[in-house]
Parts: structure tokens; sequence; C-alpha cells
């Protein structure tokens, strides 16, 4: 079954406490995203892949940062978490080779800084 | 750039009314365009696509048309149901922009029954 996997699901961490939340796809897809979803403000782009070992800042990437190693994973780490970067994560994929196709999305990580 | 706008919400309706959610956009070369949903405590999810001008998308009752002359791709329902309630994102792709989709902040659909 094609999907994005994010893991964990639920997080509550504290101030300072350095963490990953991990995305992995198993569709090819060259394309990978992470965005925060907060209310009020849509969805904000936070950084972006279009291959391995190339990443780009989006909207909103003061505070995190990610790697592309291999194809499938693009995980994104907060070396410092502080409180303002309570929100809802999305990790989505998609493929850049084929137009006309539809982005892929991870089912969410709802983190809590405290 | 490209650019994705749409309407500001919430959205209220009752049970049965009907749906439209504005969506145009901005895009070099030739964009697909798509509506996605997200249901509460979900991941977006393709709603429906259109891929060139005159196209009409749809999905469990939902419809939307790639207008070029107007760059618009408005989403309807004739009739809604309380379990529409969610929040849809209109978004586009295209040759211009690499293929990275663009999206809008998103419109939140709140159905009473």
């Amino acid at each position: 079954e094609a999907q994005v996997t994010q893991n964990p699901r639920y997080l509550i961490t504290v101030t300072g406490k350095k963490l990953t939340v991990t995305c992995s796809q198993n569709m090819n897809h060259e394309y990978m995203s992470w965005y925060r979803q907060d209310p009020g403000l849509g969805l904000r782009q936070i950084y972006y892949s279009m291959n391995v070992e190339v990443t780009d800042k989006g909207d909103v990437p003061e505070g995190y940062k990610v790697s592309r190693k291999e194809k499938r994973n693009f995980p994104l780490i907060l070396e410092s978490p502080s409180p303002n970067q309570t929100s809802l994560y999305f990790c989505a994929s998609s493929p850049l080779h084929l137009a006309n196709t539809e982005a892929f999305f991870g089912q969410g990580t709802r983190l809590t800084v405290v | 750039g490209n650019s994705v706008t749409q309407m500001e919400g919430p959205v209220t309706l009752s049970e049965e009314a009907f749906l439209t959610i504005n969506c145009t956009y901005t895009a070099t070369g030739y964009p697909s365009l798509f509506w996605y949903v997200q249901y509460p405590g979900e991941g977006l999810q393709l709603l429906l696509k259109a891929t060139k001008a005159d196209d009409k998308g749809s999905n469990k009752g939902f419809e939307a048309t790639y207008r070029k002359e107007t760059t618009s791709f408005h989403l309807e329902k004739g009739s809604v149901q309380v379990s529409d309630s969610a929040v849809y994102f209109c978004a586009l792709s295209s040759s211009g922009g690499s293929y990275i989709p663009t999206f809008g902040r998103g419109t939140s659909l709140i159905v009473h029954p």
C-alpha cells in the first residue's frame, strides 16, 4: 500500500530536549516536505527536499533541521524545542517526474513542548 | 511563482445546504489543480483533481471545474452532510514550478444537523 508514515503520532516533551520526528514513504517519490498546521494560520511549509541530499527552506524554517540521506526518509529534527513549536506536523511526498499526480500525506504528529 | 488563494473560514452550514468554497490561483506553466480534505484527527487526502482547462473533477458528491479564464477552481456540493465537516485545501502543481505542490491555507467547513 502506498503510504507516508510518520512517527510518533503524539509527543509531549520539555523545552530544550532534542527530538526527531521520522517520515518515510514507500512510493519512490523525489519530493518530500514538512508542514506545520496551526489554528488560524493554515498549513505552513518548514523544509522541503527535491531529492537525496537536496534540501531547502520553506516559509518557517527557524528552529528546525532536516536531512535527506535516503530517498525514502526525511526526518525533522528539533535540536532545542521551544513552546512555540507546539503544533501539528505533517510530512508529505510527491513525484516530480509525473505531471498531474497528487501529494501524499502522513497522518500527522501532534507535538506539545512544555 | 505559484500561489493559491482560498476563502477564509470557517464556513458554517446546515445539513442539506449548498456549499461553495472559492479558490483562485496564479501559476507558471500548465497547472494541475487539486482539492484535498482533512477530516478531524487525520492527514490530508486527495478529494478530487482536474488536469486541464474545462475539466471537472468529482468525488463523494463534490465537484470543481478548472476555469482557466478566471484562474479558479471552486469546490461545490449540492447537499452537505454532517460527515462533510472537515478542512478543505485547494492546491496546484505545474511544470513551471517543477511540479512542487502549492497549497492554499485551508477552509474549515462545519455542518450542523
